[in-house]
């Protein structure tokens, strides 16, 4: 069961490039999310999901969009990286919107110079 | 708007002595919440979470935690640590309306374990 995959695993950017960083999971889950990981700062959310077709905005949403248009998969964007988004970032996914576990990706780990 | 604080950003125990990792939540309706842990290089984990049932939940490798709501707190422990233990804890309450299903995190505890 390959469970939640992130791609890529590393990713060095300059500043102003545009990336995307895919997120897929095979579980048939609703609910997808992605969180950004820095030191100090736990985690915070990005964007999130509650089934295809539907998105809304978390914590600090600036600088990223996101679409899901099939359940499985969920991709994260940069339009234009600053270095502000370097981070290492985390896809993560639940069955449905109650207290179910949340399975998280192994993470993106992205430097923006 | 629910939110959790984690006191303490790093936690230094020796083999064998009890853990206490302490988070205390701020919420407006009755709260879920969760403890995760994070190996290094790998996502997070789900150690137990608190739905409202019992006060006392036990969770995965010999963890419990306690909810008091006269203390707004979800301290997670361990009788008796391992050095398998060391890793990165996470408490998180489940945050906005019911049905947005997102999950609030806070700023993670280091745990390091001596021999």
């Amino acid at each position: 069961n390959a469970g939640v995959t992130q791609t890529p695993k590393f990713q060095v950017l300059k500043t102003g490039q545009s990336m995307t960083l895919q997120c897929a999971q095979d579980m048939n889950h609703e609910y997808m999310s992605w969180y950004r990981q820095d030191p100090g700062m736990g985690l915070r959310l990005i964007h999130y999901s509650v089934g295809a077709g539907i998105t809304d905005q978390g914590e600090v949403p600036n600088g990223y969009n996101v679409s899901r248009s099939t359940t499985e998969d969920f991709p994260l964007r940069l339009l234009s990286a600053a270095p502000s988004q370097t981070s290492v970032y985390f896809c993560a996914s639940r069955l449905g919107v109650g207290t179910g576990e949340l399975f998280f990706g192994e993470g993106s780990r992205l430097t923006v110079l | 708007a629910q939110s959790v604080t984690q006191l303490g950003s790093h936690v230094s125990v020796s083999e064998g002595a009890l853990v206490l990792l302490r988070c205390n939540y701020s919420s407006s309706v009755p709260p879920y919440l969760f403890w995760y842990v994070q190996y290094p290089n790998q996502g997070l984990q789900l150690l137990l979470k608190y739905t409202s049932a019992a006060t006392l939940v036990k969770g995965i490798n010999g963890f419990e935690a306690e909810f008091k709501k006269s203390e707004t707190s979800f301290h997670l422990t361990k009788p008796s640590a391992h050095m398998s233990d060391a890793a990165e804890y996470f408490c998180a309450v489940k945050g906005g309306s019911s049905n947005t299903g997102k999950l609030i995190f806070g700023q993670g505890t280091t745990l390091q374990v001596k021999p």
